[in-house]
């Protein structure tokens, strides 16, 4: 069965702080891992990856895909308060382009 | 651009009733979207693949005939609850594939469903 899981559940961090958010995958065709961001509606997409050891930056977030130990980080350096959403990473397999997700790490930034 | 919407936003209604949303890409076409749901707190779960032109495919557990799809053009699906009931009440969120540029699916703003 195909499995995405995201590590921690849940984080409160200051802002002003540097998280690290985790996403570990087993599937049978990986495509690529997608992170997305979502506030009270529908998620929004922050970076696909496909190669591994190349990073990704927008900005304060950045990341990086391993394929060997099949695993993504989501960095956020200098977090905001706006930073405060539920990050979800996504496994996109290679026949159909279905994602299947993983359940979220939930961050709140307190000011 | 790749703008998708959904509507409607929220609806409630009555157990017995069925309700239709729609999803639309707005500024491309889309030959395959995406309809989600959304328990609080949980991830997205995936409920089937909309294609144009052709039938839906389902996961695994997902009624069809309850939750009956259709994708008439390039750039609208919907999807219709039938017979709703208390335990279908969730958020509801379609994606479209976007298939040049970034490659990836571009997801609505979702449909709050509520039956009473």
């Amino acid at each position: 069965e195909d499995k995405v899981v995201q590590s921690p559940l849940s984080l409160v961090v200051h802002e002003g702080d540097t998280v690290t958010l985790n996403c570990s995958y087993e599937v049978t065709n990986f495509r690529s891992l997608l992170w997305y961001k979502q506030e009270k509606k529908a998620p929004t997409f922050l970076f696909m990856l496909t190669s591994s050891g190349i990073e990704k930056k927008s900005g304060r977030l950045s990341s990086i895909l391993d394929k060997k130990e099949l695993f993504s980080i989501l960095n956020i350096t200098a977090t905001q308060t706006g930073d405060s959403a539920v990050y979800l990473c996504a496994v996109r397999l290679e026949y159909g382009n279905k994602l299947v997700f993983g359940a979220g790490t939930i961050l709140r930034v307190k000011s | 651009g790749a703008v998708v919407s959904q509507h409607p936003s929220r609806v409630i209604c009555k157990s017995g009733t069925s309700v239709k949303i729609e999803c639309r890409s707005l500024d491309f076409q889309a030959t395959t979207m995406f309809w989600y749901r959304q328990f609080p707190k949980q991830s997205l779960m995936l409920m089937a693949t909309s294609n144009e032109g052709s039938k839906a495919t389902y996961e695994q557990g997902v009624e069809k005939d309850k939750f009956l799809i259709n994708h008439a053009s390039l750039t609208l699906s919907t999807l219709t609850v039938t017979s709703a009931h208390p335990e279908d009440s969730s958020f509801y969120i379609c994606s479209a594939h976007l298939a040049v540029g970034a490659d990836t699916q571009y997801f609505g703003p979702g449909t709050r469903l509520t039956v009473l």
